[in-house]
């Protein structure tokens, strides 16, 4: 059980440039969602998603393009990479249910990626 | 958008003491509140989950109370250790989505040994 897998841990780009950030989970959750970290900041959301085929807009999506189309992946993609967009991602999954008792909508976090945007 | 705001921000404290800092938020349509505990270099995990007002929740030195009706809650963590360095992040579900987490921006904790 590997939990939420990220890759890469690392990466450098130019501006301009386009890359993809994978995001994996074997939980068979039906939420995936992405946060970008900034000193100061605190986690903010980017994009989101409650199942395949569904995606929705965070607070700071400009920039970034999502898509899920198996409930196992979630991968963000930078179309035209800017420096502001340097940052820590994190990738966090969780089941939905209306019982928090049990662990429902408790992200489950990947171990980030370091982006810097030269 | 759901307003969750932390305090204070940063905390420094010597090994052996006790801490506690604030989630605050809307008191009106409480569901659930969440305190993640996010260490340097790793990524953040889940402490604790409360619902009820009144609830109170404990892991070893690590624990926290819940007030929905003025929309606070508090984390204590008593006889603090150089291990418990880290940010604690409070989070709560809002809007129409239920997985979706509004986090306030945490409260960095140095434990000097």
């Amino acid at each position: 059980n590997a939990g939420v897998t990220q890759t890469p841990k690392f990466q450098v780009l130019k501006t301009g440039q386009s890359m993809t950030l994978q995001c994996a989970q074997d939980m068979n959750h039906e939420y995936m969602s992405w946060y970008r970290q900034d000193p100061g900041m605190g986690l903010r959301l980017i994009h989101y998603s409650v199942g395949a085929g569904i995606t929705d807009q965070g607070e700071v999506p400009n920039g970034y393009n999502v898509s899920r189309s198996t409930t196992e992946d979630f991968p963000l993609r930078l179309l035209s990479a800017a420096p502001s967009q340097t940052s820590v991602y994190f990738c966090a999954s969780s089941y939905l249910g209306q019982g928090v008792l049990d662990g429902a909508n408790v992200l489950t976090f990947g171990a980030g990626s370091r982006l810097t945007v030269l | 958008i759901l307003n969750v705001e932390q305090s204070p921000q940063s905390l420094h404290v010597q090994e052996g003491d006790s801490t506690n800092f604030t989630c605050s938020f809307p008191s009106s349509n409480f569901y659930a509140l969440h305190w993640y505990r996010w260490e340097t270099a790793k990524s953040p995990e889940a402490l604790f989950v409360m619902t009820l007002n009144g609830d109170e929740k404990k892991k070893g030195r690590i624990s926290a109370t819940l007030n929905t009706k003025e929309g606070y809650s508090y984390l204590y963590i008593k006889g603090s250790q150089p291990e418990d360095s880290a940010t604690y992040l409070c989070a709560l579900p809002g809007g129409s989505t239920l997985g979706r987490l509004y986090f306030g921006r945490g409260t960095q904790l140095t434990v000097w040994p």
